[in-house]
């Protein structure tokens, strides 16, 4: 089955500096993977995502994410963080549509 | 587009009784639904999958008897909560899927069972 790991449950940032949440899968086949981000007490909002098209993946408020199929990552990236990233944010993987799994969580903190 | 509702967004009532929650897909129809918990700070886990018009399909070790789940219609499922514990308290979130496309989440009701 498949599965990811979110290397830190917790990651802090100062305002502007570069964020970089980890997130490796686990899959027998050719995955789908995403990114979501919970603000507190919402439901989950779809950063970006990959299905097998272009490995570099542009998703919304300025984050992307790469495909590495050899290192089996999918890290999240922004160039510069803003005070309204903070949230938690989830990296999930699925293969087809449906039967998502999700992984444990990464807490962001910016400080300003 | 792809939005997704759930009623109520937070219920309290007392243990052993019923809570329904709902969620809808507003601008698209969904032909599969999820339905997920997730216990503070941690992630999500999926409870059941539904498909409009037929039984849910439950993840391994959720009471069916328990969490009823009923997709009724392309652009609905309720989740009902019987006989509601202390335990069963938790954060519950559904997501549709329209055909061919990624799953869209609500935002999520908040259950808290006195």
């Amino acid at each position: 089955a498949q599965s990811v790991t979110q290397l830190g449950s917790h990651v802090s940032v100062s305002e502007g500096a570069l964020v970089l949440l980890r997130c490796n899968y686990s899959s027998s086949v050719p995955p789908y993977l995403f990114w979501y981000v919970q603000y507190p007490n919402q439901g989950l909002q779809l950063l970006l995502k990959y299905t097998s098209a272009a490995t570099l993946v542009k998703g919304i408020n300025g984050f992307e994410a790469e495909f590495k199929k050899s290192e089996t990552s999918f890290h999240l990236t922004k160039p510069s963080a803003h005070m309204s990233d903070a949230a938690e944010y989830f990296c999930a993987v699925s293969v087809g549509l449906n039967d998502m799994r999700f992984g444990a969580g990464t807490r962001l903190t910016v400080k300003p | 587009g792809a939005v997704v509702s759930q009623h109520p967004s937070w219920v309290i009532c007392k243990s052993g009784t019923s809570v329904k929650i709902e969620c809808r897909s507003l601008d698209f129809q969904a032909t599969t639904m999820f339905w997920y918990r997730q216990f503070p700070k941690q992630s999500l886990m999926l409870m059941a999958t539904s498909n409009e018009g037929s039984k849910a399909t439950y993840e391994q070790g959720v009471e069916k008897d328990k969490f009823l789940i009923n997709h009724a219609s392309l652009t609905l499922s309720t989740l009902t909560v019987t006989s509601a514990h202390p335990e069963d308290s938790s954060f519950y979130i559904c997501s549709a899927r329209p055909r061919q496309d990624t799953q869209y989440f609500g935002p999520g009701t908040r259950l808290t069972v006195l």
